[in-house]
């Protein structure tokens, strides 16, 4: 079946430091790829998101490239400040059991400390 | 633009009763949804709908009932709440499946049941 797989956390980093959550999935046919951003207390935000092979996502200094060879959607960013301290979600879009829908990892909780 | 409105942000309910989670949106969005996040399971569909008049179930349906009667209003029904149904619920909506837009999320609605 359809499912995303996501590095466990919490992911504790010094500001400035260099940011990689992995993701992985599992799907038939090609899926569009997410990922979410959830605030302490907010709701779901679209980070970025990729909807062919090949496609960079990128937004706020985050990217993330979707590679169809390796099954993976890797959340990178290259120097990471206090305010990136939320819980990422990768996920994808799928055509399932008659319906759209999004398919969405567990989350990994990234601290930044100053 | 209020985006996509949830209420009540908490809700603590005794084993066996009944309530209705509200979720508008003015922003015209075709495709509406119910999702709950529990600890390290990401974010589960439990409804979702395409259009006014139109819903289907998602994932874990079994405990809950939706309508749409207009485009911006959502509710997500609760017939006979159980400890199970604790969980943190999101309503989101989308002016397409997903691909372009992405998803908008609401705040959140925190439930307990005890």
């Amino acid at each position: 079946g359809n499912s995303v797989t996501q590095m466990e956390g919490p992911v504790t980093l010094s500001e400035e430091a260099f940011l990689t959550i992995n993701c992985t999935y599992t799907a038939t046919g090609y899926p569009s790829l997410f990922w979410y951003v959830q605030y302490p207390g907010e709701g779901l935000q679209l980070l970025l998101k990729a909807t062919k092979a090949d496609d960079k996502g990128s937004n706020k200094g985050f990217e993330a490239t979707y590679r169809k060879e390796t099954t993976s959607f890797h959340l990178e960013k290259g120097s990471v400040q206090v305010s990136d301290s939320a819980v990422y979600f990768c996920a994808l879009r799928t055509f399932s059991g008659g319906y759209n829908k999004l398919i969405f990892g567990a989350g990994t909780r990234l601290a930044v400390h100053p | 633009n209020a985006g996509v409105t949830q209420t009540p942000k908490f809700q603590v309910l005794k084993t066996g009763q009944s309530m209705t989670l509200q979720c508008a949106q003015d922003m015209n969005h075709e495709y509406m949804s119910w999702y709950r996040q529990d600890p390290g399971m990401g974010l589960r569909l439990i409804h979702y709908s395409v259009g006014a008049g139109i819903t289907d179930q998602g994932e874990v349906p079994n405990g809950y009932n939706v309508s749409r009667s207009t485009t911006e209003d959502f509710p997500l029904r609760l017939l006979s709440a159980a400890p199970s149904q604790t969980s943190v619920y999101f309503c989101a909506s989308s002016p397409d499946r997903g691909d372009v837009y992405g998803y908008t999320f609401g705040s959140g609605t925190r439930l307990t049941v005890v």
